[in-house]
């Protein structure tokens, strides 16, 4: 069974570049979920995708938008770089909308110069 | 939304002792997680428990959902057992929620 996958494990922008963050769910799960890890700090959910639909969003700009294709990998895209968009950016997917366990990837390192 | 506390939020301890994480969480929930984050920032599920008790190895959880709280218990830790711990809570329907983490270094 192949876990979750995210690319690149790390990266480097600068301030207004825009980024393109990668996952593929673990295979028979269908909802894949965005977070964002600052240093020191729990993770904060951006948004949740299910059947290829935004399903659910946390606190978090339009900036930051995403995408789910038919083979549930998913794409966190981010606009206008900040610096404190700096952080961890994981994703992990769960066999069902809003009832699954999360099952989480290595993580995409995002540093902003 | 829902509100997450983990205590303690620093833990030092010897190899070989035994500890106890706490996590309450101020309304009801459907689903709540265990994870230990390596050093390398990938979040590993030690338990998925919304109620009861469960026990893998060393390591044990209890939640008790009536009353808000759950509990991670690690035994004869080890130095690899060294990261932080997070416990992620769901609100029917809602996202997961996560708490700020219990740090844990244990000394060999």
């Amino acid at each position: 069974e192949t876990g979750v996958t995210q690319s690149p494990t790390h990266l480097i922008k600068t301030r207004g570049q825009q980024v393109t963050l990668r996952c593929s769910s673990q295979s028979g799960h269908n909802t894949v979920s965005w977070y964002q890890q600052a240093l020191g700090q729990g993770p904060q959910f951006i948004f949740q995708y299910y059947r290829e639909e935004e399903n659910g969003r946390g606190n978090f700009p339009p900036r930051f938008s995403g995408l789910q294709f038919p083979n549930y990998s998913s794409e966190l895209n981010v606009n206008a770089l900040e610096l404190d968009d700096s952080a961890l950016y994981l994703c992990a997917s769960s066999p069902w909308s809003g009832t699954g366990e999360l099952f989480f990837g290595e993580g995409s390192r995002l540093t902003v110069l | 939304g829902i509100q997450v506390e983990q205590s303690p939020p620093d833990l030092i301890l010897q190899e070989g002792a035994n500890s106890t994480l706490r996590c309450n969480f101020s309304d009801s929930v459907n689903n709540l997680q265990w994870f230990h984050q390596n050093p390398w920032g990938q979040l590993i599920n030690l338990f998925y428990i919304p109620s009861g008790t469960k026990q893998n190895g060393r390591l044990s959880a209890t939640t008790v959902a009536t009353e808000r709280y759950s509990l991670l218990y690690i035994s004869s830790s080890q130095t690899t057992d060294s990261g932080v711990y997070f416990c992620a809570v769901e609100n029917y329907g809602q996202n997961f929620v996560f708490g700020p983490g219990t740090r844990l270094s244990v000394l060999p």
